[in-house]
């Protein structure tokens, strides 16, 4: 079945710095790639999503892209926030219909 | 107007005892999940139904019995709870099958004595 692994497990930034975390899958078949932003004691909610023929997308601080032919996409979070830190998980949705999550980063956004 | 909610929020209870989690949404979604978060934070999918129907029963004990008497409810029930069944359940809904996204509950937090 699909594995989908995360990279790395926390990253810490100063605050204005770029933040990447990374994902590979393994079932060449999974199409569709969201991001989930979890803060402590809260459920997960998407912040960003791509589909498999789709390279790149944006939305203000945050972008994803993504690799087919490697089968790794990533996340990238531009003059990072506070507010931003939390634990971050990356997703892959398989031929079989369900999300396999990566293990989730811990970001951690330094004043 | 929370859009995917969930009951109890917590739930203590005492092993061996048998506890349900209820889930409702109010987006007109046609599919609603099941996901287990450990301890470790990974979080796992258990079930999913798509128009009352099963379509996703992942490698879950027995003791786990989803039912859903509607497409707007997902009910969880748990029979003989084991200390490893402490964790954070989330229900979450999804417009279709499709590549859409998925919308989380709240969660609820069993605790296992």
């Amino acid at each position: 079945g699909e594995n989908v692994e995360q990279h790395p497990s926390t990253l810490s930034v100063q605050e204005g710095d770029s933040a990447v975390i990374k994902c590979t899958y393994s079932d060449s078949a999974s199409n569709y790639f969201p991001w989930y932003k979890q803060e402590l004691g809260k459920r997960p909610q998407l912040i960003i999503d791509i589909r498999s023929n789709v390279g790149e997308k944006k939305d203000q601080r945050i972008a994803v892209t993504l690799n087919k032919t490697a089968k790794h996409f990533s996340l990238h979070i531009t003059e990072t926030q506070p507010e931003d830190s939390a634990v971050y998980f990356c997703a892959a949705r398989t031929g079989f219909q369900k999300l396999v999550f990566g293990t989730g980063t811990r970001l951690l956004v330094s004043p | 107007d929370t859009a995917v909610s969930q009951t109890p929020k917590y739930l203590v209870t005492q092993m061996g005892n048998d506890k349900s989690i209820k889930c409702e949404q109010n987006l007109g979604h046609d599919t609603m999940y099941w996901y287990k978060q450990d301890s470790k934070k990974f979080l796992k999918i258990m079930f999913s139904y798509n128009n009352k129907e099963l379509i996703i029963n992942e490698t879950v004990p027995n003791r786990f019995s989803p039912k859903s008497p509607d497409k707007a409810h997902l009910n969880l029930h748990i029979n003989s709870l084991e200390l490893g069944d402490s964790a954070v359940y989330f229900c979450a809904s999804s417009r279709d099958v499709s590549n859409q996204p998925q919308h989380f509950g709240d969660g609820t937090r069993l605790s296992i004595l």
